[in-house]
Order: C-alpha cells, then structure tokens, then sequence
C-alpha cells in the first residue's frame, strides 16, 4: 500500500523565494498535519486539516505560511517569502481519523540560502 | 508546564543486547501514548500505541512498551537489539487523546557489533 507521499525530497532556494511543498494523503484518511522537525525546536505541529478543513493552525508561524487541501487527498504548504530560518525538515503525516495513529511520510528537507 | 521528556539524548548497546528507552510525560489525565522511530532521511514510522486496557503492548520490529500510571511513563524495550535497530526514537502523547501529538526530545540508538 502505498503510503504519505510528500515532494520534493530536497529543496534548496534563496531567501525570498516561493516555496510549496506537497503532499499526497493514504487513501481513505480524513485527517491530515503539516509538522516541521529542527534540531533547536524538535517536532512541531504547524497546521491540522480534518474533512478538507483547517481545523487547528495554531503552530503555523507566521503569515508568509498557508496550506491548503484542494481535495480529500492532496495538500500543499506554501512559504513565501521564504527565509533562511525556515530551513527544516518538513513532515506531512495522515490518519483515519482525528484519534487515530497518524502516519508520516519521508519529509522535504527544505533549505533556504 | 506540561511536558513529555526523553531523558537520555544517546544510548549505545550491543547486538544482541537488551534495551530500554525511557519516556515521562507530565499531564493529568491518561493521554494516548506512542513511539514513533526514524531512520535517517525518513519520516516516522509508528512502533506501538497505547490508548487503554492491557498497560503492556506490542508493536512491530518486536518492541513492547509498559504504560505506568504511578510514574507517568511509556517506557519502550526490545529484549535483543539488532543492528538495523539503529535510529532515533520517539515518544509522543496526545494530552487530550486527540489529534495534537506532543513530541519528545527523541533519543538516538547506536548499536555496536
């Protein structure tokens, strides 16, 4: 089965830039978070969708972050502009159900110049 | 202030040797309790979980955790480490046994030959 499929695996970019990283659900999960991982902040939640909904984007930093679910299935993370202190390990993880395990993909290890 | 704490950043065992990785978390109630491990250059990939009934439980890759209420801890053992057992582990309790998962600190496992 396949799992949480997240794109690019790496991006570098210079600061200013836009950045959009994106993110395929399992099939069938309803719930779906944006984390980012540093080694200064570990594991952070950023932003909670349930149903295609923003339920939770108490974590996201600042305004130049959005995301968005355009379908049951598919996210995308925007940064923009971006900055030297976004660079991070970006995770996108799914479940079942809001109480349900989630399961993460492999991350966009994000670097900005 | 609530908390999860993985007190040790490190742990080197042998092959073949048993292993405990210790985690106290520091909220009221009884959360939803989990480890998560990750490899390098991966996402996490969910061990075991505990949501209520039996505190022992089994995971995957034969690992088992003991859930103590009296101490507030999940601490997760492996009666025979193997090589490929090398990665950083994490613990993570969702406070309100809900979606927002609360990340530790995470420990690194090394395994000598």
């Amino acid at each position: 089965d396949a799992g949480v499929i997240q794109s690019p695996r790496h991006e570098v970019t210079e600061m200013g830039q836009e950045v959009t990283l994106r993110c395929k659900l399992i099939s069938g999960h309803n719930s779906l978070f944006w984390y980012r991982q540093t080694m200064m902040r570990g594991l952070e939640l950023l932003i909670y969708f349930n149903n295609n909904v923003p339920i939770d984007d108490s974590g996201m930093p600042e305004d130049r972050f959005s995301a968005k679910m355009p379908n049951a299935s598919f996210s995308t993370l925007k940064i923009q502009p971006s900055e030297p202190r976004d660079s991070a390990v970006y995770f996108c993880a799914s479940s079942l159900g809001s109480d349900q395990p989630q399961h993460f993909g492999d991350g966009t290890r994000l670097s900005i110049l | 202030a609530q908390s999860v704490t993985q007190p040790d950043i490190h742990i080197t065992v042998s092959e073949g040797a048993s292993l405990e990785l210790r985690c106290n978390y520091s909220y009221g109630a009884t959360p939803y309790l989990f480890w998560y491990v990750q490899s390098p250059g991966q996402g996490l990939q969910l061990l075991l979980k505990y949501f209520s009934g039996d505190t022992l439980v089994q995971g995957i890759k034969g690992f088992e955790a003991e859930f103590k209420r009296s101490q507030s801890s999940f601490n997760l053992r492996k009666p025979s480490v193997h090589w490929s057992d090398a990665a950083e582990y994490f613990c993570a309790v969702a406070p309100d046994s809900s979606y927002k998962l609360i990340f530790g600190s995470g420990t690194r496992l090394l395994v000598r030959p």
